[in-house]
C-alpha cells in the first residue's frame, strides 16, 4: 500500500487561507468517506482535526475544514494563525481494511 | 479523561523480539477497536495494526505481517504489540491510538524502539 501523496510544504501569511491536498486511489481516498486529518507539533503526538472527510471533532476550530473530490481530499485552514504551524497528515481507510497515511505536509506561517 | 500510556520500547539488536504495552483509561476499553501507529525519526506516520473490540479481528500493514502480533487484555485495559524478527527499519516511536468511527481520536505519547547492532 503506497502512501497518500501530500505536498511537502505549504506556507501562508497570518490571516490567509491555505489548502493541503491528499491524493490516493479508488481503493482508499476515492472509495470511502473515511479520510481524516492530523496535526502534529514537534515532539508531540498527532491530534485529529478532521474525520470522515469533513467532520470536526469537538473543540477544533471552525477555521479547519475538509473536503473530497474523486481520489483527492483537501484540508483548508482559513485565517491562518501562528499556532497552526505544524506538520499535517491525512489518512484513509482502504479496501483491505487497513489504513494508509499521507506523506505529510509542513505548514509554515510566514 | 482518556489516557493512553505506552511502554516497553528499548534498544534491541536485529532479529530480536520486543513487546510493547499500552495502558488505557478514561473510557470503556472493551468497546473500541485499538491501533498502533509508528513514526521513524524525522519521518511520517505509518499505520501498523488494528484489533477489534473483542480481539477477534486483526489487521496489519504488509511490512509487519507475520512478524508482529497485536493483542489485547480487556479485563486489564491493556493493548499489546509483540514484535519479532525486528529489523533496522522497524526503529520508530510507536503510538497507541484509540480508534472510533474510522479515525484515531486519541493518541498516547509513544514509546521508542531502536533496532541496531
Amino acid at each position: 500500500q503506497s502512501a497518500l501523496t501530500q505536498p511537502a510544504s505549504v506556507s501562508g501569511s497570518p490571516g490567509q487561507s491555505i489548502t493541503i491536498s491528499c491524493t490516493g486511489t479508488s481503493s482508499d481516498v476515492g472509495g470511502y468517506n473515511y479520510v481524516s486529518w492530523y496535526q502534529q507539533h514537534p515532539g508531540k503526538a498527532p491530534k485529529v482535526m478532521i474525520y470522515a472527510v469533513s467532520n470536526r471533532p469537538s473543540g477544533i476550530s471552525d477555521r479547519f475544514s475538509g473536503s473530497k473530490s474523486g481520489n483527492t481530499a483537501s484540508l483548508t485552514i482559513s485565517g491562518l494563525q501562528a499556532e497552526d504551524e505544524a506538520d499535517y497528515y491525512c489518512t484513509s481507510y482502504t479496501s483491505s481494511g487497513s489504513y494508509v497515511f499521507g506523506t505529510g505536509t509542513k505548514v509554515t506561517v510566514l | 479523561e482518556v489516557q493512553l500510556v505506552e511502554s516497553g520500547g528499548d534498544l534491541v539488536q536485529p532479529g530480536e523480539s520486543l513487546r510493547l504495552s499500552c495502558a488505557a483509561s478514561g473510557f470503556t476499553f472493551s468497546n473500541y477497536w485499538m491501533s498502533w501507529v509508528r513514526q521513524a525519526p524525522g519521518k511520517g506516520l505509518e499505520w501498523v495494526a488494528k484489533i477489534k473490540e473483542d480481539g477477534s479481528k486483526k489487521y496489519y500493514v504488509d511490512s509487519v505481517r507475520g512478524r508482529f502480533t497485536i493483542s489485547r487484555d480487556n479485563a486489564n485495559n491493556l493493548l499489546y504489540l509483540q514484535m519479532n524478527s525486528l529489523r533496522a527499519e522497524d526503529s520508530a516511536l510507536y503510538y497507541c491510538a484509540k480508534y472510533d468511527s474510522y479515525h484515531f481520536d486519541q493518541w498516547g505519547q509513544g514509546t521508542l524502539v531502536t533496532v541496531s547492532s
